[in-house]
């Protein structure tokens, strides 16, 4: 499974957009990209997953270039509640959708 | 989207004994459960893999005679932490995928074993 590398943390402040980059330079040809949301104490969270260009749902956006070594997950205008620890996972179905979770980026943001 | 609960959400236990956590899918069957656990301030890490009538696959490092999982249908896995010891205390989390659900893990709300 790929190694993912994102920043340890960032901050940010209310209505701002927040966007984390990860890196994942060793992503094979069938894996796909997730990222998950995390509060202390609590199991992490799907925000969303991608394989490649662009997705977008309801919470976020995720970016993902044509090489597909790296993957932005974009927040729109956060809140408060926002902030939390987020992951960014590169997982594959034929090693049985395996996650090997890194440090997470934790997000704080500020009114 | 799909659901996973944990039972129970938080257990004291005496170091020795072994405790008991459960882990369903409620509205979806799971071909593959896993288990991961998680220290203050730690990132999330996978203990084993599980899958539905068969052996579960544990990680490097991780003692299976320590660490018994079980799982014996499509919406229930459970994990047994034998003999207790302090150092088994943490945040114990659960995931579950299932084969009509594309990629996706549905993580449990997390397990918090405290042993004195």
């Amino acid at each position: 499974l790929a190694k993912t590398t994102q920043p340890i943390s960032m901050d940010s402040y209310e209505g701002q957009e927040v966007n984390i980059t990860c890196s994942h330079n060793n992503i094979a040809t069938n894996d796909y990209i997730t990222w998950y949301q995390q509060f202390p104490s609590q199991g992490p969270r799907f925000i969303i997953q991608g394989y490649k260009t662009k997705v977008t749902n309801e919470v976020a956006s995720l970016f993902i270039p044509a090489d597909r070594k790296s993957s932005t997950l974009s927040l729109p205008r956060v809140s408060l509640s926002d902030t939390a620890v987020y992951y960014c996972l590169v997982g594959s179905k034929a090693a049985g959708n395996k996650l090997t979770f890194g440090g997470g980026t934790r997000v704080l943001v500020k009114p | 989207g799909a659901v996973v609960s944990q039972h129970p959400s938080w257990v004291i236990c005496k170091s020795g004994t072994s405790v008991k956590i459960e882990c369903r899918s409620l509205d979806f069957q799971a071909t593959t459960m896993f288990w991961y656990r998680q220290f203050p301030k730690q990132s999330l890490m996978l203990m084993a893999t599980s899958n539905e009538g068969s052996k579960a696959t544990y990680e490097q490092g991780v003692e299976k005679d320590k660490f018994l999982i079980n799982h014996a249908s499509l919406t229930l896995s459970t994990l047994t932490v034998t003999s207790a010891h302090p150092e088994d205390s943490s945040f114990y989390i659960c995931s579950a995928s299932g084969t009509a659900l594309s990629h996706e893990q549905f993580f449990g709300p997390g397990t918090r074993l405290t042993v004195l």
